[in-house]
């Protein structure tokens, strides 16, 4: 069976740009959640979406957004880069929103903003 | 707010036993995972405590103490395959929601 997967693996954009990232769920995952790591540092809670409704929210601004749609493929939006929105971006997916505590992990998409 | 303390880096010898230790201060608490991070790679999940005592898989083993808000990963027979970064996280719940969150992360090295 195919992993988590995202696209597009790298990607370079100046500030004030737009970005959209995708991420595919496992085959029958219904859970996705989306990271932002850093160099050196643990990922960090962006989203997470259970029936393409949102079920959490991490300490990000508004400029970050997110879907899932019916197939349960998520998007993740970034408005108005800044030159610190340079990271590793991952999604995970998992069966459930809460008591499923195993995320597979995608290969990430490494963002640019120059 | 939410924190968790994890040793930055470790260091070990093949063959040898690594523990790994994770405090964490939550509101919402559900449990704590452990994730396993090769350089330039994906973090894979590696076990999970939903409640307090010790969980084996394997040559990994985990441990939880809801009461002390502590737990760890306990590494046996240590391969130099098993350098890499691993990271305790936690579930949490709050007004937003759900939540995972990670630890900076503890950078262990092996050695032949």
């Amino acid at each position: 069976d195919a992993g988590v997967t995202q696209s597009p693996t790298h990607l370079i954009k100046t500030r004030g740009q737009h970005v959209t990232l995708r991420c595919s769920p496992i085959s029958g995952h219904k859970s996705v959640s989306w990271y932002q790591q850093v160099l050196g540092q643990g990922p960090q809670f962006i989203f997470q979406y259970y029936e393409k409704e949102e079920r959490g929210r991490g300490n990000f601004p508004d400029r970050f957004s997110a879907r899932q749609f019916p197939n349960y493929s998520s998007e993740l939006n970034v408005n108005a880069l800044l030159l610190g929105d340079s990271a590793l971006y991952l999604c995970a997916s998992s069966l459930d929103s809460l008591y499923q505590e195993t995320q597979y992990f995608g290969p990430g998409t490494r963002l640019l903003v120059l | 707010g939410q924190s968790l303390e994890q040793p930055s880096e470790v260091t070990a010898v093949e063959g040898a036993i690594v523990q790994i230790n994770c405090t964490y201060q939550t509101s919402g608490f559900y449990g704590l995972s452990w994730y396993q991070q090769h350089d330039g790679g994906a973090p894979t999940f590696l076990s999970y405590n939903g409640l307090d005592g010790l969980e084996e898989t394997g040559r990994f083993s985990s441990f939880l103490s809801r009461s002390d808000s502590y737990g760890y990963l306990l590494l046996q027979e240590l391969q130099m395959k098993d350098s890499a970064s691993y990271f305790c996280a936690v579930r949490v719940t709050n007004q937003a929601g759900t939540a995972l969150i990670f630890g900076k992360g503890t950078t262990l090295s092996v050695s032949s």
